[in-house]
């Protein structure tokens, strides 16, 4: 069984760059695409970005100036940084397995709650 | 970027009713959507994929249809557990969710 697990800063300021971690256990990384969404507290799903495990990387277009995804299949991890947060950053963030036309996410973490406070 | 437009945003129902919800896409994309079904406090738990084939392990009163750009889950006799909130996703070109449909207990 394939499990997930995000880690990271809970609490940021305006600014800073928000660094997340996804490790993977139960399964490879290898062969598979990998995905980072989130949700702000009552609302909807966000797709951030995916990115394949030799490294090709897919971005939301609307938080791509700000995103890069990268993945390290020595440790079995793939990572989200977000560059220049605000406010409106501040969600549960989750990585789950899936990615390219053809996958959905089928496995996820229990998410990260992120906030972005002065 | 492809669009998607899920409805009703709310549903009010009673154990035993059998609800549908609608998910629109605005341009088609074959059979690449699913549904997911998400708990408070919980990570989305995906039902469907490929807009009618269920999950191992989902029970088979969740079922999904249509193609192109028309896409329905739904549940036939409301069970307890099924009182969540559930979203479409697009994965034909990158990914899109819809708004999400609140189905609560009437």
């Amino acid at each position: 069984q394939v499990q997930l697990q995000e880690s990271g800063p809970g609490l940021m300021k305006p600014s800073e760059t928000l660094s997340l971690t996804c490790s993977v256990s139960g399964g490879s990384i290898s062969g598979n695409y990998w995905s980072w969404i989130r949700q702000p507290s009552g609302k909807g799903l966000e797709w951030i970005g995916y990115i394949y495990y030799t490294g090709s990387v897919f971005y939301n277009a609307s938080l791509k100036s700000r995103v890069t995804i990268s993945v390290d299949t020595s440790k079995n991890q793939f990572s989200l940084r977000l560059n220049a947060v605000t406010a409106a950053d501040t969600a549960m963030y989750y990585c789950a397995r899936g990615g390219g036309s053809y996958y959905p996410n089928d496995y996820w973490g229990q998410g990260t709650l992120v906030t972005v406070s002065s | 970027d492809i669009q998607m437009t899920q409805s009703p945003s709310t549903l009010s129902a009673s154990v035993g009713d059998s609800v549908t919800i609608t998910c629109r896409a605005s341009q088609r994309i074959s059979t690449w959507l699913a549904w997911y079904q998400q708990k408070p406090g919980k990570a989305p738990k995906l039902l469907i994929h490929k807009a009618s084939t269920l999950e191992s392990g989902v029970p088979s009163r969740f079922s999904g249809s249509g193609s192109g750009t028309e896409f329905t889950l739904t549940i036939s006799s409301l069970q307890p557990d099924d009182f969540a909130t559930y979203y479409c996703q697009q994965y034909n070109s990158y990914y899109t969710f819809g708004q999400g449909t609140k189905v609560e207990i009437k």
